[in-house]
């Protein structure tokens, strides 16, 4: 089973500035690939990214994920007010179970 | 566009069973194309991945989960179900049905998600 670490735990920004969240796999299996979830208070998560560095349907492309193997990368180009969330990583390619981060909270400075 | 909807009693007691049932509008759990799965998250906390069940009936569980779950299909209504037996309050959580497309890999990404239903284990 795949251990993911997300980093920092929170980041705290303006908005118009850059983010860029990392996602930290234990292992790479033959096939490794990350998905991005946002999530706000008292909703459900949201795809962002799949296949590593595909957008969603409807996401602006101010949210770009990149990497492979072990290191992810979902980087916000320029955080708008809605962006202001809790976003999680998912490493997938390999057999169930299938894991997520423990999430990174992008909170107002 | 699909839509997924949890439905449930709300609380529970301890070393009793939680259903959960998560009716699909939009499409067809019968498709080849998607896994229907359950994830919950304790409050404050992050994702737990539960199981998922194919159209076949094909079931994958969470091995820390494994002998207290049942995941079942009912394709006349277009709803599937999760149960879990003996709960206790470590059970409580917010519980999310959500599909996962069909790959050519193991596993995949979730595409729809339902709003989530609370369960709390409690007396």
């Amino acid at each position: 089973e795949y251990v993911l670490t997300q980093s920092p735990g929170t980041l705290s920004l303006s908005p118009g500035e850059r983010a860029t969240l990392s996602c930290r796999a234990s292992q790479s299996g033959s096939s490794s690939y990350s998905a991005w979830y946002q999530q706000k208070p008292g909703q459900a998560p949201r795809l962002l990214i799949y296949g590593s560095s595909s957008r969603a349907t409807g996401i602006p492309d101010r949210f770009t994920g990149s990497g492979s193997g072990t290191d992810f990368t979902l980087t916000i180009s320029r955080l708008e007010p809605e962006d202001f969330a809790v976003y999680y990583c998912q490493q997938y390619g390999s057999s169930p179970p299938l894991t997520f981060g423990p999430g990174t909270k992008v909170d107002v400075k | 566009q699909v839509q997924l909807q949890e439905s449930g009693p709300g609380l529970v007691k301890p070393s009793q069973t939680l259903s959960l049932t998560c009716t699909v509008s939009g499409g067809s759990i019968s498709s080849g194309s998607y896994f229907w799965s359950w994830i919950r998250q304790p409050a404050g906390k992050g994702l737990e991945w539960i199981g998922r069940i194919y159209t076949s009936g094909t079931t994958n569980y969470n091995p820390s989960l494994k002998s207290r779950l049942t995941m079942s299909l009912d394709t006349s209504k277009n709803q599937f179900s999760l149960k879990v037996t003996s709960v206790t309050a470590a059970d409580t959580a917010v519980y999310y049905c959500a599909r996962e497309e069909v790959t050519g890999y193991s596993s995949s990404w979730y595409s729809s998600w339902g709003q989530g239903t609370l369960v709390t284990v409690s007396s």
